[in-house]
């Protein structure tokens, strides 16, 4: 149980274009996602914090109209990069838990690389 | 912000030998979170731990929540080639919005020789 799915794995795009990641909980219901960023060989680093039916809360830093966050059902956010450029490729990962208390479990990631 | 200070920050071991990787803060947490990710892959949850002193094991991996809330710590018994990877803590706190998040160590970059 508690499986995070995340698509896709890995996307090459042209600085300039917007990438959209999915992130889904294949057998549980979400009422929050997490969405994290991370640097080789570094922690990962929240960015913000996604919540069914309202507005994502976002980390000190990160730019709203840079980094979109839809979570519009229990099972599904995504996060949109727009107009992207080499800075923004990284690892970015989400998280969901089964509970408000409850540990999060993770996706495997989305390899992001801006030419 | 908050930190975790975790360590070692790698180890190099040979195969067999037992490990031991800890965390620590300068804040109380509900819940502590041990993760371990490999290569060009999200992290799996290892072990949760909810109470104070609690120790919990989970096959050869074994960790605990410290007393004081601000601490823990993980082992691996008879390290195996598999057990390579970057282990990290986790702290959990409810935030000002309401819900749970984490806060993550540096992690620990365990190598096994065989």
């Amino acid at each position: 149980g508690a499986v995070v799915s995340q698509h896709p794995s890995w996307v090459i795009c042209k600085s300039g274009t917007s990438v959209k990641i999915e992130c889904r909980s294949l057998d549980f219901q979400a009422t929050t996602m997490f969405w994290y960023r991370q640097f080789p060989k570094q922690s990962l680093m929240l960015m913000a914090t996604s919540n069914e039916g309202s507005k994502a809360t976002y980390e000190q830093g990160v730019e709203k109209d840079k980094f979109l966050i839809n979570h519009a059902s229990l099972t599904l956010s995504t996060l949109t990069v727009t107009s992207a450029h080499p800075e923004d490729s990284s690892f970015y990962i989400c998280s969901a838990s089964t509970g408000l208390s409850q540990p999060q479990h993770f996706g495997d990631g989305t390899r992001l690389s801006i030419l | 912000g908050q930190q975790l200070n975790q360590s070692p920050q790698s180890m190099f071991i040979q195969e067999g030998e037992d490990v031991s990787m800890n965390c620590t803060s300068s804040s109380i947490f509900n819940t502590w979170l041990w993760y371990k990710q490999e290569p060009g892959e999200g992290p799996v949850l290892l072990i949760a731990l909810y109470k104070a002193g609690e120790l919990t094991s989970n096959g050869r991996l074994t960790a605990q929540f410290g007393i004081t809330r601000k601490d823990s710590f993980l082992n691996i018994s008879a390290s195996i080639p598999s057990d390579v990877g970057i282990y990290f803590c986790a702290g959990q706190q409810v935030s000002g919005a309401g819900s749970y998040q984490l806060t993550f160590g540096k992690g620990t970059k365990l190598s096994v020789i065989p």
